[in-house]
């Protein structure tokens, strides 16, 4: 199996802040990653695909970047609707699919 | 309108028998895969398999392979998600994802709004 280690696995952030959580693989997955953001109670929500690739509908302060092993989501001005947990996921392989083990965003 | 919609809340006795359904609307069904995402209480998401509704087409995680079975009727665009056997550690919410940009896998575009099942004696 691929294993993907976010970190931090908790971060406090203020409104305004600029944020950016890592997503490391334990091989190379080229640009295989998507970022997802859920809120207590709902389903995840599709933010970033094939790495840097906005989804659409999603607000241009989210971004993405990387590729091989080291990936990064970063919020360049924290909105109070962006408090939430956040999941990368590599689909280089079905042989599983794999998820992060999520970082969950919190008020300072 | 692209939506997955989930069947209600389960709540089963350990042993039982279970089977859950995800029916997609607003694309053409058979042209994307399925996957079905498990979240225990208060934990991170897995990824439990996928299906090809056109053709069957199926792959199963390794830890989820012999537990689960997913299926797919085209005819009337329904995955589903089944188990023969309850058990307690299967309590969680099950969701059902369209899976997009499937290479050798895929990320997941659109989700269901889950179903929680609830497994107790």
């Amino acid at each position: 199996d691929i294993q993907m280690t976010q970190s931090p696995s908790t971060l406090s952030a203020s409104v305004g802040d600029r944020v950016t959580i890592t997503c490391r693989a334990s091989q190379s997955i080229s640009s295989w990653l998507a970022w997802y953001q859920q809120k207590p109670g709902t389903a995840p929500k599709l933010l970033i695909y094939r790495a840097s690739s906005l989804e659409s509908g999603v607000p241009s302060r989210f971004s993405g970047s990387g590729s091989g092993t080291q990936f990064t989501l970063t919020i360049s001005s924290l909105q109070p609707d962006d408090f939430a947990t956040y999941y990368c996921q590599q689909y280089n392989s079905y042989s599983p699919i794999t998820f992060g083990q999520g970082t969950r965003l919190e008020i300072k | 309108e692209v939506q997955l919609v989930q069947s209600g809340a389960e709540v089963k006795k350990p042993g039982e028998s279970l089977k859950i359904s995800c029916k997609g609307s607003g694309y053409t069904f058979t042209n994307y895969w399925i996957a079905w995402v498990r979240q225990m209480p208060g934990k991170g998401l897995e990824w439990m398999g996928i299906i090809y509704p056109g053709d069957s087409d199926t792959r199963y995680s390794p830890s989820f392979q012999g537990q689960v079975t997913i299926s797919a009727d085209k005819s009337i665009s329904t995955a589903y998600l089944q188990w023969s056997s309850l058990k307690a550690s299967d309590a969680a919410m099950y969701y059902c994802a369209r899976g997009s940009g499937c290479s050798s896998g895929c990320f997941m575009d659109y989700w269901g709004q889950g179903t929680l099942v609830t497994v107790s004696s």
